[in-house]
Protein backbone atom coordinates (compact mmCIF):
# COMPACT_ATOMS: atom_id res chain seq x y z
CA UNK A 1 0.00 0.00 0.00
CA UNK A 2 1.72 2.84 -2.15
CA UNK A 3 1.95 5.96 1.03
CA UNK A 4 1.77 9.58 0.15
CA UNK A 5 4.94 10.94 -2.84
CA UNK A 6 5.18 13.28 -3.98
CA UNK A 7 8.05 14.93 -6.84
CA UNK A 8 10.78 16.34 -7.27
CA UNK A 9 12.54 15.12 -4.10
CA UNK A 10 14.73 18.37 -4.29
CA UNK A 11 14.26 21.36 -6.64
CA UNK A 12 16.91 24.41 -6.75
CA UNK A 13 15.64 27.53 -8.84
CA UNK A 14 16.86 31.38 -8.93
CA UNK A 15 14.65 34.42 -7.99
CA UNK A 16 11.51 35.01 -9.89
CA UNK A 17 10.88 31.75 -11.29
CA UNK A 18 8.09 29.49 -11.09
CA UNK A 19 7.93 25.96 -9.65
CA UNK A 20 5.46 23.19 -9.91
CA UNK A 21 5.72 20.05 -6.89
CA UNK A 22 3.44 17.40 -7.38
CA UNK A 23 1.67 15.22 -4.69
CA UNK A 24 0.03 11.36 -5.16
CA UNK A 25 -1.99 10.98 -2.27
CA UNK A 26 -2.32 7.75 -0.10
CA UNK A 27 -4.55 4.71 -1.85
CA UNK A 28 -7.73 5.51 -0.75
CA UNK A 29 -7.66 8.86 0.68
CA UNK A 30 -9.85 11.69 -1.08
CA UNK A 31 -8.22 14.90 0.59
CA UNK A 32 -4.41 16.83 -0.20
CA UNK A 33 -3.19 19.72 2.18
CA UNK A 34 0.14 21.83 1.82
CA UNK A 35 2.29 22.84 4.15
CA UNK A 36 5.54 24.40 4.49
CA UNK A 37 8.04 23.64 6.85
CA UNK A 38 11.48 26.52 7.14
CA UNK A 39 14.28 24.95 8.70
CA UNK A 40 13.69 24.33 12.29
CA UNK A 41 10.08 24.98 12.56
CA UNK A 42 7.25 23.10 12.47
CA UNK A 43 5.09 22.75 8.98
CA UNK A 44 2.49 25.71 8.14
CA UNK A 45 -0.88 25.30 6.50
CA UNK A 46 -0.52 26.16 2.76
CA UNK A 47 -4.30 25.05 1.40
CA UNK A 48 -6.38 22.05 1.38
CA UNK A 49 -8.36 20.67 -1.72
CA UNK A 50 -11.12 18.21 -2.22
CA UNK A 51 -13.41 17.38 -4.95
CA UNK A 52 -10.95 19.52 -7.01
CA UNK A 53 -11.65 22.66 -5.06
CA UNK A 54 -9.70 24.66 -2.91
CA UNK A 55 -11.60 24.43 0.52
CA UNK A 56 -9.27 26.64 3.05
CA UNK A 57 -5.98 28.50 3.14
CA UNK A 58 -3.65 29.28 5.50
CA UNK A 59 -1.67 32.71 5.85
CA UNK A 60 -0.05 32.97 1.89
CA UNK A 61 0.19 35.32 -0.49
CA UNK A 62 -1.69 34.93 -4.19
CA UNK A 63 1.19 33.63 -5.55
CA UNK A 64 0.71 30.10 -3.98
CA UNK A 65 -2.11 27.92 -6.08
CA UNK A 66 -2.70 24.45 -6.35
CA UNK A 67 -4.53 22.26 -8.30
CA UNK A 68 -6.19 18.84 -7.46
CA UNK A 69 -7.21 16.31 -10.20
CA UNK A 70 -9.79 13.80 -10.57
CA UNK A 71 -7.83 10.94 -9.78
CA UNK A 72 -7.11 13.25 -6.59
CA UNK A 73 -3.64 13.78 -7.24
CA UNK A 74 -2.39 17.66 -6.41
CA UNK A 75 -0.22 20.58 -7.45
CA UNK A 76 1.52 23.29 -5.92
CA UNK A 77 2.48 26.23 -7.61
CA UNK A 78 4.52 28.93 -6.71
CA UNK A 79 5.28 32.17 -8.65
CA UNK A 80 7.49 34.83 -8.66
CA UNK A 81 10.12 33.28 -6.59
CA UNK A 82 12.01 34.98 -3.40
CA UNK A 83 14.52 33.57 -1.08
CA UNK A 84 12.57 33.46 1.80
CA UNK A 85 10.08 30.57 -0.22
CA UNK A 86 13.21 28.19 0.16
CA UNK A 87 11.81 25.20 2.63
CA UNK A 88 10.27 21.90 2.50
CA UNK A 89 7.10 21.34 0.81
CA UNK A 90 5.33 18.51 2.36
CA UNK A 91 1.69 17.36 1.04
CA UNK A 92 -0.58 15.19 3.39
CA UNK A 93 -3.61 13.24 2.52
CA UNK A 94 -6.39 12.28 4.19
CA UNK A 95 -9.77 10.57 3.97
CA UNK A 96 -12.98 12.93 4.21
CA UNK A 97 -15.14 11.79 6.76
CA UNK A 98 -18.22 13.21 8.70
CA UNK A 99 -16.29 12.13 12.12
CA UNK A 100 -12.18 12.35 11.78
CA UNK A 101 -9.20 10.97 10.07
CA UNK A 102 -5.79 11.88 10.72
CA UNK A 103 -3.11 13.33 8.01
CA UNK A 104 -0.44 11.07 6.45
CA UNK A 105 2.15 12.76 5.15
CA UNK A 106 4.90 12.48 2.18
CA UNK A 107 8.39 13.19 2.20
CA UNK A 108 8.77 16.50 0.70
CA UNK A 109 9.89 18.76 -1.55
CA UNK A 110 13.00 20.72 -0.66
CA UNK A 111 12.97 23.57 -2.44
CA UNK A 112 15.92 25.84 -2.47
CA UNK A 113 16.01 29.45 -4.01
CA UNK A 114 19.43 31.24 -5.30
CA UNK B 1 0.77 34.64 21.95
CA UNK B 2 1.38 31.89 19.99
CA UNK B 3 -1.83 29.11 19.81
CA UNK B 4 0.84 26.36 20.22
CA UNK B 5 4.36 26.20 22.40
CA UNK B 6 6.99 23.61 22.42
CA UNK B 7 10.14 23.74 23.68
CA UNK B 8 12.84 23.53 20.43
CA UNK B 9 15.14 21.37 22.71
CA UNK B 10 17.67 19.64 21.49
CA UNK B 11 17.30 17.24 24.27
CA UNK B 12 20.07 14.45 25.15
CA UNK B 13 19.12 11.16 27.06
CA UNK B 14 20.70 8.35 27.58
CA UNK B 15 19.81 5.09 26.35
CA UNK B 16 16.84 3.42 28.39
CA UNK B 17 15.85 6.85 29.92
CA UNK B 18 12.03 7.77 29.99
CA UNK B 19 11.70 11.05 27.93
CA UNK B 20 8.73 13.68 28.30
CA UNK B 21 8.23 15.65 25.87
CA UNK B 22 5.31 18.58 26.32
CA UNK B 23 3.41 21.45 24.12
CA UNK B 24 0.88 23.98 25.49
CA UNK B 25 -1.77 25.45 23.45
CA UNK B 26 -4.18 28.30 24.04
CA UNK B 27 -6.56 27.17 21.05
CA UNK B 28 -9.94 26.02 22.66
CA UNK B 29 -11.61 24.71 19.77
CA UNK B 30 -8.77 22.52 19.31
CA UNK B 31 -10.36 18.92 19.36
CA UNK B 32 -7.97 16.28 17.91
CA UNK B 33 -4.03 16.09 19.10
CA UNK B 34 -1.48 14.52 17.61
CA UNK B 35 2.35 13.93 17.70
CA UNK B 36 4.40 12.86 14.86
CA UNK B 37 8.01 12.27 14.15
CA UNK B 38 10.46 13.59 11.58
CA UNK B 39 13.78 12.02 10.92
CA UNK B 40 16.01 14.03 8.77
CA UNK B 41 15.50 14.61 5.61
CA UNK B 42 11.85 12.88 6.01
CA UNK B 43 8.17 13.53 6.31
CA UNK B 44 6.31 13.80 9.82
CA UNK B 45 5.49 10.20 10.57
CA UNK B 46 1.68 9.69 12.59
CA UNK B 47 3.18 7.99 16.31
CA UNK B 48 -0.11 9.21 18.65
CA UNK B 49 -3.88 9.90 17.65
CA UNK B 50 -6.39 11.00 20.42
CA UNK B 51 -8.98 13.41 20.97
CA UNK B 52 -10.06 13.15 24.69
CA UNK B 53 -8.43 13.80 27.90
CA UNK B 54 -6.21 11.14 29.20
CA UNK B 55 -3.95 8.88 28.26
CA UNK B 56 -3.40 6.34 25.44
CA UNK B 57 -0.82 4.27 25.03
CA UNK B 58 1.08 2.18 22.34
CA UNK B 59 3.89 -0.04 23.06
CA UNK B 60 6.55 2.43 24.38
CA UNK B 61 4.84 5.42 23.52
CA UNK B 62 2.01 7.24 26.24
CA UNK B 63 0.12 9.95 24.87
CA UNK B 64 -1.75 12.51 27.40
CA UNK B 65 -4.18 15.07 27.02
CA UNK B 66 -4.98 17.40 29.74
CA UNK B 67 -7.85 20.01 28.12
CA UNK B 68 -8.27 21.77 31.07
CA UNK B 69 -4.75 22.83 31.48
CA UNK B 70 -4.16 23.19 27.38
CA UNK B 71 -1.47 21.00 27.90
CA UNK B 72 -0.48 17.86 25.81
CA UNK B 73 2.32 15.25 26.63
CA UNK B 74 4.10 12.59 24.98
CA UNK B 75 6.39 9.91 27.14
CA UNK B 76 8.63 7.55 25.41
CA UNK B 77 9.63 4.24 27.64
CA UNK B 78 12.80 2.41 27.57
CA UNK B 79 14.11 5.22 24.92
CA UNK B 80 16.46 3.27 22.23
CA UNK B 81 19.30 5.30 19.34
CA UNK B 82 16.04 4.86 16.91
CA UNK B 83 14.06 7.43 18.68
CA UNK B 84 16.84 10.27 17.44
CA UNK B 85 14.55 12.46 15.74
CA UNK B 86 12.47 15.65 16.09
CA UNK B 87 8.99 15.47 17.48
CA UNK B 88 6.10 17.53 16.43
CA UNK B 89 2.75 17.87 18.72
CA UNK B 90 -0.18 19.07 16.29
CA UNK B 91 -4.15 20.01 17.09
CA UNK B 92 -6.63 20.14 14.97
CA UNK B 93 -10.41 21.73 15.43
CA UNK B 94 -12.17 18.59 13.94
CA UNK B 95 -12.77 20.96 10.43
CA UNK B 96 -9.97 18.24 9.29
CA UNK B 97 -8.55 21.02 7.02
CA UNK B 98 -5.40 22.76 8.75
CA UNK B 99 -3.07 20.95 11.01
CA UNK B 100 -1.49 23.77 13.42
CA UNK B 101 1.86 22.46 14.40
CA UNK B 102 4.53 22.84 17.23
CA UNK B 103 8.37 24.00 16.15
CA UNK B 104 8.97 20.29 17.26
CA UNK B 105 11.35 19.40 19.89
CA UNK B 106 15.19 17.98 18.62
CA UNK B 107 15.62 14.47 20.62
CA UNK B 108 19.14 12.99 20.79
CA UNK B 109 19.41 9.27 22.57
CA UNK B 110 23.00 8.45 23.21
CA UNK B 111 24.68 4.83 23.75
Amino acid sequence: DAGVTQSPTHLIKTRGQQVTLRCSPKSGHDTVSWYQQALGQGPQFIFQYYEEEERQRGNFPDRFSGHQFPNYSSELNVNALLLGDSALYLCASSFWTFGHEPQHFGDGTRLSIL
Amino acid sequence: QKEVEQDPGPLSVPEGAIVSLNCTYSNSAFQYFMWYRQYSRKGPELLMYTYSSGNKEDGRFTAQVDKSSKYISLFIRDSQPSDSATYLCAFDTGTASKLTFGTGTRLQVTL
